[in-house]
């Protein structure tokens, strides 16, 4: 496996189901994101975890709670989502380069349906 | 509140002409600059960065930053179909941080 890979690819729950996604890097990177990215709407930066130090949380509902065991490894664990919930997640990582010259590496991202 | 403006398009423009892509920023301190592009359905890539004023080029694209405006732009030139996507501004600010943010991105559409 190269690069970022996410899994599941698609996934449909209900909304008292409880589901993790996964996410690996395999680049080496040191820090690694959490998007949502619902139609017509920009990107939005979920959590930052950098050397598994959570170094950002966007204000998001507390049905959403990340996990970062190692560098190269993030969970994001789903619990009680309502419908509006359902969007691309996508995964990414990058160098944790300061100074930002750190450009960022995606997965193919978890289309996710809230029933 | 950092900000960075991308108008939503589409841009349509004929096969082999130059698709002209705008993103204005917010925060003056802002020191790095992204573009990556988005096809349907699926995630981002880098194509470009660019650190300094003036003009960078790769191949049949151009990324050309000008600070005191604060503003960036994507040339793309002798577009092509395959060049059809949504493209996505993303802005780094200096002093430590590595976080982005993202614009709402622009679509193009390259038409034969």
């Amino acid at each position: 496996e190269t690069g970022v890979t996410q899994t599941p690819r698609h996934l449909v729950m209900g909304m008292t189901n409880k589901k993790s996604l996964k996410c690996e890097q395999h680049l080496g990177h040191n820090a690694m994101y959490w998007y949502k990215q619902s139609a017509k709407k920009p990107l939005e930066l979920m959590f930052v975890y950098s050397l598994e130090e959570r170094v950002e949380n966007n204000s998001v509902p507390s049905r959403f709670s990340p996990e970062c065991p190692n560098s190269s490894h993030l969970f994001l664990h789903l619990h009680t989502l309502q419908p509006e919930d359902s969007a691309l997640y996508l995964c990414a990582s990058s160098q944790g380069r300061a100074g930002g010259r750190d450009e960022q590496f995606f997965g193919p991202g978890t289309r996710l349906t809230v029933l | 509140q950092k900000e960075v403006e991308q108008n939503s398009g589409p841009l349509s423009v004929p096969e082999g002409a130059i698709a002209s892509l705008n993103c204005t920023y917010s925060d003056r301190g802002s020191q790095s600059f992204f573009w990556y592009r988005q096809y349907s359905g699926k995630s981002p890539e880098l194509i470009m960065f660019i650190y300094s004023n003036g003009d960078k080029e790769d191949g049949r694209f151009t990324a050309q930053l000008n600070k005191a405006s604060q503003y960036v732009s994507l040339l793309i030139r002798d577009s092509q179909p395959s060049d059809s996507a949504t493209y996505l501004c993303a802005v780094n600010r200096a002093g430590g941080s590595y976080i982005p943010t993202f614009g709402r991105g622009t679509s193009l559409i390259v038409h034969p």
